[in-house]
């Protein structure tokens, strides 16, 4: 069974730009988180997506959004890039998203931001 | 808030001898708590979880974990530790329901390795 897939690995962009980064599931599962992960603030929620509802968001601020489709797939947009949005952004999949599943993650987009 | 500590921000440890790997937790509710492992270049790998029962969980490649509810900790073990060990080690906590609570938690990592 394939794991959970994102696309692209690598991304550059320039600040100010835009960025939307893509997530598929793994088969049959349902529920999909997003997460950022950086040397200084480490691992930190961004979203949940059950069934193509936002279940649970974090603290970021509004230039961060996601949306999930009726595949289950998923994607994220960051708006106005800035330096600071440079880091490794994980995706995750469980099959119905109860907290006590463990999820599976892909390998990450790295965006770095110039 | 939920949170979660790893104090140790490095672990070393000769190839063949045990290794521990520390974590403690604050929630309010019952904890299930997860430990995951990263290599290089990849995303996270999930080792094993504590939901409720034997307080000790087995989970893959030799390793397991100890739940420990009055000290609030769930520390990582291995009898044996390889080379092949050598990565970085969240562990993570999270409660039922709904809201804020429900989001996967994960502490600042440790970056073990495992010396020949």
């Amino acid at each position: 069974k394939a794991g959970v897939t994102q696309t692209p690995r690598y991304l550059i962009k320039t600040r100010g730009q835009q960025v939307t980064l893509s997530c598929s599931p793994i088969s049959g599962h349902r529920s999909v988180s997003w997460y950022q992960q950086t040397p200084g603030q480490g691992l930190q929620f961004l979203f949940e997506y059950f069934s193509e509802t936002q279940r649970n968001k974090g603290n970021f601020p509004g230039r961060f959004s996601g949306r999930q489709f009726s595949n289950s797939r998923s994607e994220m947009n960051v708006s106005t890039l800035e330096l600071g949005d440079s880091a490794l952004y994980l995706c995750a999949s469980s099959l119905t998203g109860t907290t006590d599943q463990p999820q599976h993650f892909g390998d990450g987009t790295r965006l770095s931001i110039l | 808030a939920q949170s979660v500590a790893q104090p140790e921000d490095q672990v070393n440890v000769a190839e063949g001898n045990p290794l521990t790997v520390k974590c403690t937790y604050s929630v309010s509710g019952n904890p299930y708590l997860f430990w995951y492992v990263q290599y290089p270049n990849r995303g996270l790998q999930f080792l094993l979880k504590y939901i409720t029962g034997d307080n000790l969980v087995k989970g893959s490649y030799g390793f397991e974990a100890e739940f420990n509810k009055s000290q609030t900790s769930f520390h990582l073990k291995k009898p044996s530790a390889l080379v092949s060990d050598s990565a970085l080690y969240f562990c993570a906590v999270r409660v039922s329901g709904d809201g804020s609570a429900r989001q996967l938690t994960f502490g600042s990592g440790t970056q073990l390795t495992v010396l020949p």
